[in-house]
């Protein structure tokens, strides 16, 4: 089966600084990658997404990136704030007898320093 | 919309007692699925229902766990017998449609703690 895994496990910058998390799926049948922010006590909360046929995708301060043929794929905060302090899961997707089935990251810790 | 209802929130057990889970997904949601994550791990796939037939419980520690899903709606996660490992966070997640490409809406999940 699918297998994900994220690094680093934990992650600390300076307010205003970039971070960059990265993961690499080991099923080359996985076709969407979504991102997900889970802050203390509350559920994950998708933050962005990604399918398979598309090698960048951006949204405000947060981007995506995915590399099919090195099947990895990474998250970039920029000009990051305190309110990113989290943790962030990716994840990896392929459909599965009609529906998709999401198998996770273990997750990285992001501390925004100020 | 509203989102996923799980109740209750918080539940303490003392080991080999049994446990109930509720989840109602958001309306029109086909798949369900049921998720653990233990303190500082990733979320990990228990039970995925497409309406209300089984799709994947190849990591259901069924000598244990059960999940239905009638009417293929609602949902129940039971536990029986607790063993303190099952000390988790468990995840209700339902998504819009049938295949692949589609972000899951979780619950806020019950955090259980076996003692």
């Amino acid at each position: 089966g699918e297998n994900v895994e994220q690094h680093p496990s934990t992650l600390s910058v300076q307010e205003g600084d970039s971070a960059v998390i990265k993961c690499t799926y080991s099923d080359s049948a996985s076709n969407y990658f979504p991102w997900y922010k889970q802050e203390l006590g509350k559920r994950p909360q998708l933050i962005i997404d990604i399918r398979s046929n598309v090698g960048e995708k951006k949204d405000q301060r947060i981007a995506v990136t995915l590399n099919k043929t090195a099947k990895h794929f990474s998250l970039h905060i920029t000009e990051t704030q305190p309110e990113d302090s989290a943790v962030y899961f990716c994840a990896a997707s392929k459909e599965n007898q009609g529906a998709q089935k999401l198998v996770f990251g273990q997750g990285t810790r992001l501390t925004i320093n100020p | 919309e509203a989102g996923v209802a799980q109740s209750p929130r918080y539940k303490i057990i003392e080991k080999r007692q049994s446990v109930a889970f509720w989840c109602n997904p958001i309306s029109g949601h086909a798949t369900l699925y049921w998720y653990q994550q233990i303190l500082g791990q990733g979320p990990k796939l228990l039970i995925q229902f497409q309406n209300n037939g089984v799709v994947d419980d190849s990591q259901l520690p069924k000598d244990r766990f059960s999940a239905e899903r009638l009417k293929g709606v609602d949902s129940t996660l039971k536990i029986q017998p607790a063993k303190l490992e099952d000390s988790a966070v468990y995840l209700c997640a339902s998504s819009p449609r049938r295949g692949s490409g589609y972000g899951y809406t979780f619950g806020s999940g019950t955090r259980l703690t076996v003692v």
